[in-house]
């Protein structure tokens, strides 16, 4: 159980285009998901949490108009990294938790590998 | 605040030994969760464990175990008779009410090598 599918894997493009990652709770409600970037060998940096039916809250820092986040189903949420620069290359990784438990563990996704050329 | 601190940024060990992975961590909360997670090569996040500060005993999965010391603040993380599969990076997680409700306070991982 607990499974969270993350798509796509790899993403390779043009510097200015706009990409979206897909984070799905399979078996799973999920009123919450968060969003993550890894840079190499380093922890993980939560960008921000997505709350379902409602507008994301971002970590300070992170560029709302940048990253849009919409988590429109109890299943779904979707990160849209707009007008991607080569800075924006990065592992991002997504995660996710059942409804009913703010301390319940996170479900993670397999990730996304973004290169912006 | 919140905190956790993984002092080892890598350990290599020869496959059938043991190995201790460190965390101590920080909070304010009487009440809190702690949770290690093994990111492998290819990327994903496996949740390993979640342990709440109320209950102190020790935890053994396989080969795996785990040892909770509320004095000192620790929640170390041990690999009996590693083997190659092992090798990954493993994070050490927080979570209590007063950090952000919501966040996950992770360490800074050990990048762990198993040889053969």
């Amino acid at each position: 159980g607990a499974v969270v599918s993350q798509h796509p894997s790899w993403v390779i493009c043009k510097s200015g285009t706009s990409v979206k990652i897909e984070c799905r709770s399979l078996d799973f409600q999920a009123t919450t998901m968060f969003w993550y970037r890894q840079f190499p060998k380093q922890s993980l940096m939560l960008m921000a949490t997505s709350n379902e039916g409602s507008k994301a809250t971002y970590e300070q820092g992170v560029e709302k108009d940048k990253f849009l986040i919409n988590h429109a189903s109890l299943t779904l949420s979707t990160l849209t990294v707009t007008s991607a620069h080569p800075e924006d290359s990065s592992f991002y990784i997504c995660s996710a938790r059942v409804s009913w438990g703010s301390n319940q563990p996170q479900h993670f996704g397999d990730g996304t590998r973004l290169s912006i050329l | 605040a919140q905190k956790v601190t993984q002092a080892q940024t890598e350990i290599s060990v020869v496959e059938k030994e043991d190995v201790t992975l460190d965390c101590v961590y920080e909070t304010r909360d009487t009440t809190y969760y702690l949770f290690w997670y093994k990111q492998p090569p290819s990327g994903e996040l496996v949740f390993l464990i979640r342990r709440n500060s109320f209950d102190e005993q020790n935890e053994i999965s396989g080969r795996y175990s785990w040892n909770f010391q509320k004095s000192t603040s620790s929640f170390n993380f041990t690999i009996t008779a590693s083997q190659v599969v092992d090798s990954a990076v493993y994070f050490c997680a927080l979570w209590g009410p007063t950090g952000g409700g919501n966040k996950l306070t992770f360490g800074t991982g050990t990048q762990l090598k198993v040889e053969l």
